[in-house]
C-alpha cells in the first residue's frame, strides 16, 4: 500500500508562471488536506477536500491559489502567477472517511520560484 | 495568531537523557493533540497522540503529558537516541471527526553521542 504520493518532488518555477502540484491519497482515503511549511515555520493549513468538494479553505490566500479534488485522479494545488513569497514545502495528506485519530502526510513537493 | 505555541526552538540533548517539548493553547475547543517528527526531505509522521480524558499517554519511549487546566502538553522522549534526532511538532485540533490541524513552530532535537 504506497503512502501518499506527491508529485513532482521539486518544481522550479519563473516569477509570473503556474505551478501545479498534485497528491494521490493513500488508497480508500477520500479526505484530502494541503499545508505549506516555510523555512523555521511550522506547518500552515491551506485547504481541506473531500471528493469533489471544499471542505474548509480557510487557509487559502484568496488570489492566485486553488485546490480540487476531482472523483478520479489526483487531489491538484494550483498557484497561478507565481511570486518569489511562494517559494515554499508544500505537503499533502490523507484520511479515511470518519477518521479521528490522524492522517498520514506525504513527502512535500518543494517550489522555489526564481 | 499563533493557536499553538511550542518550545524551545531547538534542544540538544545527549544520548539517554530526557528530551522535553513544551507546547501551550489558548483555545479550549481543541479536542485532539498530535505530535509529529519530521526528518530532513520527509513530511511530518504522526508519532503520538491524545485526547482531553486522559492526563498521560505512554508509548514506547514517548509520553505526551496533557495539563487540561493550564492548557499545556508536552512531549517527553526517554532515553534519547541520535536517531531522534529531528523536528518535532506539536498540534491541535476540534471536532470529533478531524480536520484542520493547527502547529506549532517546531523544536529542533538534536541528540549527540
Amino acid at each position: 500500500n504506497a503512502g501518499v504520493m506527491q508529485n513532482p518532488r521539486h518544481l522550479v518555477r519563473r516569477r509570473g508562471q503556474e505551478a501545479r502540484l498534485r497528491c494521490s491519497p493513500m488508497k480508500g482515503h477520500s479526505h484530502v488536506y494541503w499545508y505549506r511549511q516555510l523555512p523555521e515555520e511550522g506547518l500552515k493549513f491551506m485547504v481541506y477536500l473531500q471528493k469533489e468538494n471544499i471542505i474548509d479553505e480557510s487557509g487559502m490566500p484568496k488570489e492566485r491559489f486553488s485546490a480540487e479534488f476531482p472523483k478520479e485522479g489526483p487531489s491538484i494545488l494550483r498557484i497561478q502567477q507565481v511570486v518569489r513569497g511562494d517559494s515554499a514545502a508544500y505537503f499533502c495528506a490523507s484520511s479515511p472517511e470518519g477518521n479521528n485519530y490522524g492522517y498520514t502526510f506525504g513527502s512535500g513537493t518543494r517550489l522555489t520560484v526564481v | 495568531q499563533q493557536q499553538v505555541k511550542q518550545s524551545p526552538q531547538s534542544l540538544i540533548v545527549q544520548k539517554g537523557g530526557i528530551s522535553i517539548i513544551n507546547c501551550a493553547y489558548e483555545n479550549t475547543a481543541f479536542d485532539y493533540f498530535p505530535w509529529y517528527q519530521q526528518f530532513p526531505g520527509k513530511g511530518p509522521a504522526l508519532l503520538i497522540a491524545i485526547r482531553p480524558d486522559v492526563s498521560e499517554k505512554k508509548e514506547g519511549r514517548f509520553t505526551i503529558s496533557f495539563n487540561k487546566s493550564a492548557k499545556q502538553f508536552s512531549l517527553h522522549i526517554m532515553d534519547s537516541q541520535p536517531g531522534d534526532s529531528a523536528t518535532y511538532f506539536c498540534a491541535a485540533s476540534r471536532g470529533s471527526t478531524l480536520g484542520r490541524l493547527y502547529f506549532g513552530r517546531g523544536t529542533q532535537l538534536t541528540v549527540w553521542p
